[in-house]
């Protein structure tokens, strides 16, 4: 089966640790996305990769890293600086060439809910 | 700041009824528009595509697209219980590289009584 997978489903995160969420995919997808939705509010971008080794700061970018080595990959780390961590963490891909990468479809893993104690 | 606004809801319609879920956006330079149904503690799951003016159908789901007025809006028929969930409206925007990012709205609650 094609897809995304995230894991773990549910972490737990104490103040001051970093945490790294993990984000896989198998669909041959250039792009890869880090999405934060909180309750009531719609997803808002946090990095983006279009390409291994390459990636860009969305809109929310302060207090997480990334790293893409792996087209596969795309790992995301919750940082101690991130001040109010706790939202539901959604990671997405796209392909970028042709026709459907034009238009910029995307789709998502099941995504990670994150609290800190 | 590129936008997409919705009507947060709740959208309360009967079964069996048509739900009109609406969407605005800022971008003139958007190109593509997607619709999204997100089932609550889920992830969002593409349901519409439109990238022309006009109407486009699927099934129960009609998307409509108006450049001119910056509107897009989905239409669902024969309204089921299991329709109930949030609908999120995205719009592309381009970035460096030829790239594409979506701008997300903050969702429209759908619910489907019987």
């Amino acid at each position: 089966d094609g897809g995304i997978t995230q894991s773990p489903k549910y972490l737990f995160r104490k103040e001051g640790q970093n945490v790294t969420l993990s984000c896989e995919q198998n669909l041959n997808h250039d792009a890869m996305y880090w999405y934060r939705q909180d309750p009531g509010q719609g997803l808002r971008l946090i990095y983006y990769s279009q390409i291994v080794n390459d990636f860009q700061k969305g809109d929310i970018a302060e207090g997480y890293s990334v790293s893409r080595e792996k087209k596969e990959s795309f790992p995301l780390t919750v940082t101690s600086a991130q001040k109010n961590p706790t939202a539901f963490y959604l990671c997405a891909s796209s392909v970028t060439s042709g026709r459907a990468g034009l238009k910029g479809e995307q789709f998502f893993g099941p995504g990670t809910r994150l609290t800190v104690l | 700041q590129k936008e997409v606004e919705q009507n947060s809801g709740p959208l309360s319609v009967p079964e069996g009824a048509i739900a009109s879920l609406n969407c605005t956006y800022s971008d003139r330079g958007s190109q593509s528009f997607f619709w999204y149904r997100q089932y609550s503690g889920k992830s969002p799951e593409l349901i519409m595509f439109i990238y022309s003016n006009g109407d486009k159908e699927d099934g129960r789901f009609t998307a409509q697209l108006n450049k001119a007025s910056q509107y897009v809006s989905l239409l669902i028929r024969d309204s089921q219980p299991s329709d109930s969930a949030t609908y999120l409206c995205a719009v592309n925007s381009p970035v460096s590289g030829g790239y594409n990012k979506l701008i997300f709205g903050a969702g429209t609650r759908l619910a489907v009584h019987p």
